[in-house]
């Protein structure tokens, strides 16, 4: 399954929303009715770390700002209120198709 | 808390095999439901997913590399072994394992390898 970024970066001001969207070419609903499609962010040299797993589920720690949505081959994840410590590049990644697959990225600048 | 840490060469010539290893600690590799990935980055690039074990010994491979991964684990040691043979420049990049509970979290800090002659 090819997951596809949109946009590959964007730039926000501090306060305002910000929106990024992965598309799959293929359904991710899985026959056990659940939907194997995740979030991560990685900090300039970092390892990426989990923020939404199965579409919209905020792993232990993560922010309430942070909230994901979608369904089958249409997923966004949004930030209600950009800070500064949200810069850097968010994937997503499917794992539905016993292998995983990472989109290609979209990175996040502060204005 | 759960930590990995990955480990092993950090130069390889083409041709030659890697063997990197992932020592883990906070949780057991015999605990139903628990897995290890392994996860690769090329500079600037995107994460590509390489393999995958399960407590049950279940394991996973992406499908593009699967001739040349080999995945085990040694529970007693809490240890996660990923072999890579016939390594080539490209394979040059920060490899990862990472725990595979809710998703892959955490991850290690990652080993970086390069593939030089």
């Amino acid at each position: 399954s090819v997951m596809t970024q949109t946009p590959l970066s964007l730039s926000v001001t501090p306060g305002q929303p910000a929106s990024i969207s992965c598309k799959s070419s293929r359904s991710l609903l899985h026959t056990d009715g659940r939907t194997y499609l995740y979030w991560f962010l990685q900090k300039s040299g970092q390892s990426p770390q989990l923020l939404i797993y199965e579409v919209s589920n905020r792993f232990s720690g993560v922010p309430d700002r942070f909230s994901g949505s979608g369904s089958a081959t249409d997923f966004t994840l949004k930030i209600s209120r950009v800070e500064a410590e949200d810069v850097g590049v968010y994937y997503c990644m499917q794992s539905v198709y016993l292998t995983h697959t990472f989109g290609q990225g979209t990175k996040l600048e502060i204005k | 808390q759960i930590t990995l840490k990955e480990s092993g060469p950090t130069l390889l010539k083409p041709t030659q095999t890697l063997t990197l290893t992932c020592t883990i600690s906070g949780f057991s590799l015999s605990t139903s439901g628990v897995g290890v990935g392994w996860i690769r980055q090329p500079p600037g690039k995107a994460p590509e997913w390489l393999a995958l074990i399960y407590w049950d010994d279940d394991k996973r491979y992406s499908p593009s590399l699967k001739s040349r991964l080999t995945i085990t684990k040694d529970t007693s040691k809490n240890q996660v072994v990923l072999t890579m043979t016939n390594m080539d420049p490209v394979d040059t990049g920060t490899y990862y394992c990472a725990h595979r509970g809710s998703g892959f979290d955490p991850w290690g800090q990652g080993t970086l390898v390069t593939v030089s002659s």
